[in-house]
Formats: structure tokens, sequence, C-alpha cells
């Protein structure tokens, strides 16, 4: 079974406008960690949030949002005012057992490409 | 700081033929990571290592060797190449359980094909 989900291939919005990409996750752990990475066209992977399962906060990091829902399972990255810099591929991506007893791998979702329109 | 570096970025390979791709980290970091990239399936974790000295497989270790000789250096190696391991190679690091957000920092990528 996929651990992580992301069920939208491929989304478009407008400059300005907000967009949500979506993912859920499967885990029996109690303690785990979410993240999302950005992929431009350029190929690196860059870091943009982090949301622990303890967190009682949905994380924040400037124009971009993680909406947690631990009991659905979901944790959708939220970008508010789209630029288009902001087109690239997004990965959501979890750590289980925050416990340090995974030593810190990541298992990844298929990724969502985000196009920002002009 | 040069962060985490690979070597090649790029590399064609006939069947059969062997290489290794180097990844260099200049953060300190005890742990590090190999993935493979395939369009349609994210990152998948191929080998990792916790410490100098010490490797563990992944997701998808097989046709794979590592060694971790070094800190600050993880190694890939193909001993005899497939077309099945064309892909985009990513090297990744981060600390240990010390920082609450301990994000994996990635290499560049490198391109591989195999004919």
């Amino acid at each position: 079974a996929q651990k992580i989900t992301q069920t939208q291939p491929g989304m478009f919005v407008q400059e300005k406008e907000a967009v949500t990409l979506d993912c859920t996750y499967d885990t029996s752990d109690q303690s785990y960690g979410l993240f999302w990475y950005k992929q431009p066209s350029s190929g690196e992977m860059i870091f943009l949030i982090y949301q622990g399962s303890y967190d009682e906060q949905n994380a924040t990091e400037g124009r971009y949002s993680l909406n947690f829902q631990k009991a659905r399972k979901s944790a959708n990255l939220v970008i508010s005012a789209s630029q288009l810099g902001d087109s690239a591929m997004y990965f959501c991506a979890m750590r289980e057992r925050e416990d340090g007893t995974s030593y810190g791998k990541l298992t990844f979702g298929q990724g969502t490409i985000l196009t920002v329109h002009p | 700081n040069a962060g985490v570096t690979q070597t090649p970025k790029f590399r064609v390979l006939k069947t059969g033929q062997s290489m290794t791709l180097l990844c260099a980290q200049d953060m300190n970091h005890e742990y590090m990571y190999w993935y493979r990239q395939d369009p349609g399936m994210g990152l998948r974790l191929i080998h990792y290592s916790v410490g100098e000295g010490t490797t563990a497989k992944g997701e998808v270790p097989d046709g794979y060797n590592v060694s971790r000789l070094k800190k600050q250096n993880f190694l890939l190696g193909l001993e005899s190449a497939a077309p099945s391991q064309t892909s985009v190679y990513f090297c990744a690091s981060s600390r240990t359980r010390t920082s609450r957000y301990n994000e994996q920092f990635f290499g560049p990528g490198t391109r591989l094909t195999v004919l």
C-alpha cells in the first residue's frame, strides 16, 4: 500500500491566486513528520515546510502553509499568492518513528506538477 | 559551504558496464542516503548510512552497492548496469535527531542512462 499519496499529477493556477496541493499518508506510528519539497525544472530538491504529528498548530513558512488534518491523515500544502517561480514539481514526504529509530528515512509521494499561468 | 555535491552530473553506460557515483557533504552530517527518481514514482530509497563504516538497505537495493569509508563521502556502485537502472540519482544527508526539523539536504542529482 502507498504510504504517501499525491492524487493530482498536475495542477494549474493563475498568478497571485492560492493553490492547494493534496497529500494523504498512511502510518500506524503516533510520532511522525511530514515534509514538502519543491523540485524546479533545474532538478534540485528544495525543502519547503515541516509538520510534526504532535504539533497543535499548522506549520507556516512565508507563503507556504500546511493544512494538517490528522484524523483524515492529510497534509495538504497551500501556496498563497502564487508566483511564476512556483512552477515546479512538489513532493510530499513522511518520516516515521520520530523517536529516531527510522534514521531519518523519508518516504515520498509521486509528486504534483504545478504550473503557474501569468 | 558546498552542501551536498554529486559526481558526475551525467553519465551514459552500456549494459553490463560498471560505475561509481560519488556523493560528498561538508556539513558533518551523520546520515546519508541514496535515492532514485523515476517518472510517476517519486523518490525511492536505495541505501542509506547512519555513520562512517555502516550501510543499510532501503526500498530498492537490488543491483546497487554502497560504501561509506569516510564520514563525508557516500559511494553508490553499479556492478553490472541494466537499462532498468536508467534514472536520476539523488544523494542526501541529514543530522541525527538533534533537530526537530532535521530535513534532508539533497545534492543536484546524477542523470544516468543505461543503453
